[in-house]
């Protein structure tokens, strides 16, 4: 079936390094949406796209828009804050379907 | 600010027992949907509604029902409550007509079933 594939699962990182989360996925989506679960276990929405990227301070995202077949997830200059789990979410082209990833732990150390 | 209410925060069930978790949402949405989340699993969509009077199963409605009796609220309910149910759940609103072009959650509820 339809999936989406997170990568990695789990990133250790030190504080002022960068990194990049990405999500593949088997069939072509219609928009992704990107969310940091904080310590108390609650979702926040960092981007929406249905194309091309955003940006918000040390955050950006990009959504393939030829094949949309792939999303990423840029964190640059990493704060201890950022730490969390990060979760895609995959619109399904054509079909009235939201599918997520698995989550990245994500942990920024001093 | 759209917002979107779950209650109670945590519960705590007993096998076979009934437990209703309740969602409002003050954005006028009309999608909401139930979620799952276990570690291995990432979210996982249990019912969702179009509107007010609609339900329809998501990936996993095994064991639970779920209401919309109007607008603002969608509720999810386990007639009969397995150890297997122990997760956060989470609801959200969506504001597309057409799947969920942005999805505004709740804060979740830890449910654990003895």
């Amino acid at each position: 079936g339809d999936q989406v594939e997170q990568s990695p699962s789990a990133l250790s990182l030190h504080e002022g390094t960068d990194s990049a989360l990405r999500c593949n996925f088997t069939t072509t989506m219609r928009s992704v949406q990107w969310f940091r679960q904080n310590s108390r276990g609650s979702l926040i929405s960092l981007f929406y796209l249905a194309s091309g990227t955003k940006e918000n301070g040390r955050l950006k995202s990009a959504f393939d828009s030829k094949e949309r077949r792939y999303s990423t997830l840029h964190i640059r200059d990493a704060q201890l804050e950022d730490s969390g789990t990060y979760f895609c979410a995959a619109e399904v082209t054509n079909a009235y379907k939201v599918i997520f990833g698995k989550g990245t732990h994500l942990h920024v150390l001093p | 600010e759209a917002a979107v209410t779950q209650s109670p925060r945590n519960k705590v069930a007993v096998t076979g027992g009934k437990v209703t978790l309740s969602c409002n949402q003050t954005n006028n949405h009309n999608n909401m949907y139930w979620y799952r989340q276990d570690t291995g699993h990432g979210l996982r969509l249990i019912h969702y509604s179009y509107g007010a009077g609609s339900t329809e199963k998501g990936d996993i409605p095994d064991g639970y029902k779920a209401s919309r009796p109007s607008q603002e609220n969608f509720s999810l309910i386990l007639e009969l409550a397995t150890p297997s149910q122990t997760s956060v759940y989470f609801c959200a609103s969506g504001d597309a007509d057409w799947g969920a072009e942005t999805l505004y959650f709740g804060s979740g509820t830890r449910l654990t079933v003895l």
